[in-house]
């Protein structure tokens, strides 16, 4: 266990479907990350949340919308994806933005699209 | 514009041999570099991090070098194992980091 938490490990939903990612830390971290891993493409930033509030939105599509109640908690709710949108959901928190110190992530979140 | 390359994309070795994994950057201002090791369907998991002024860091059989001046990085694996066999992903900060495309290392028995 790295300290930072996703659930589900595995989802598999419809193009019509609505669901939601988990990230949970305990790390004491103030920044959290959205990241999408497709097959055999590097990690790309969906999301930067410092101190609760979004301060990076990397161009990401509307039917992906990021939720961060806490410094603990991150979410990503999902809805109408497409099956482009498969791949490998990963969340990662930062002591701050500028994470200089203790860039962490969890183990991440498969998503299949049918 | 900010870029991490890392050679080879993949390399494919015997278990018990060594190798050099590649991480060149361009990053400004540079703050740190990391090494993490990405197994099929995980997280990356940091092996070790780098500052400015360190220029070798070991962890296990795993040796991380940093030239400043050149903008290099290299990441040795010492005696490789069949758990080796995963993505090694060269990380630049200050944040949000830079990634690199990462090398596949395939270890054969």
């Amino acid at each position: 266990e790295t300290g930072v938490t996703q659930t589900p490990r595995h989802l598999v939903m419809g193009m019509t479907n609505k669901k939601s990612l988990k990230c949970e830390q305990h790390l004491g971290h103030n920044a959290m990350y959205w990241y999408k891993q497709s097959a055999k493409k590097p990690l790309e930033l969906m999301f930067v949340y410092n101190f609760k509030e979004q301060t990076e939105n990397n161009s990401v599509p509307s039917r992906f919308s990021p939720e961060c109640p806490n410094s603990s908690h991150l979410f990503l709710h999902l809805h109408t994806l497409q099956p482009e949108d498969s791949a490998l959901y990963l969340c990662a928190s930062s002591q701050d933005k500028i994470a200089n110190y203790g860039y962490t992530f969890g183990s991440g979140t498969r998503l299949t699209v049918v | 514009k900010n870029q991490v390359e890392q050679s080879p994309q993949s390399l494919i070795i015997l278990e018990g041999k060594n190798c050099t994994l590649q991480c060149n950057y361009t990053v400004s201002p540079f703050s740190n570099l990391r090494w993490y090791k990405q197994d099929t369907g995980r997280g990356p998991v940091s092996l070790t991090i780098m500052t400015f002024s360190e220029n070798t860091k070991s962890n296990g059989r795993y040796t991380a070098t940093l030239d400043a001046d050149t903008k290099q990085s290299s990441l040795h694996i010492t005696a490789s194992q069949l758990s080796d066999s995963a993505s090694y992903i060269c990380v630049v900060l200050p944040g949000p980091p830079t990634f690199g495309r990462g090398t596949s290392l395939i270890v054969h028995p």
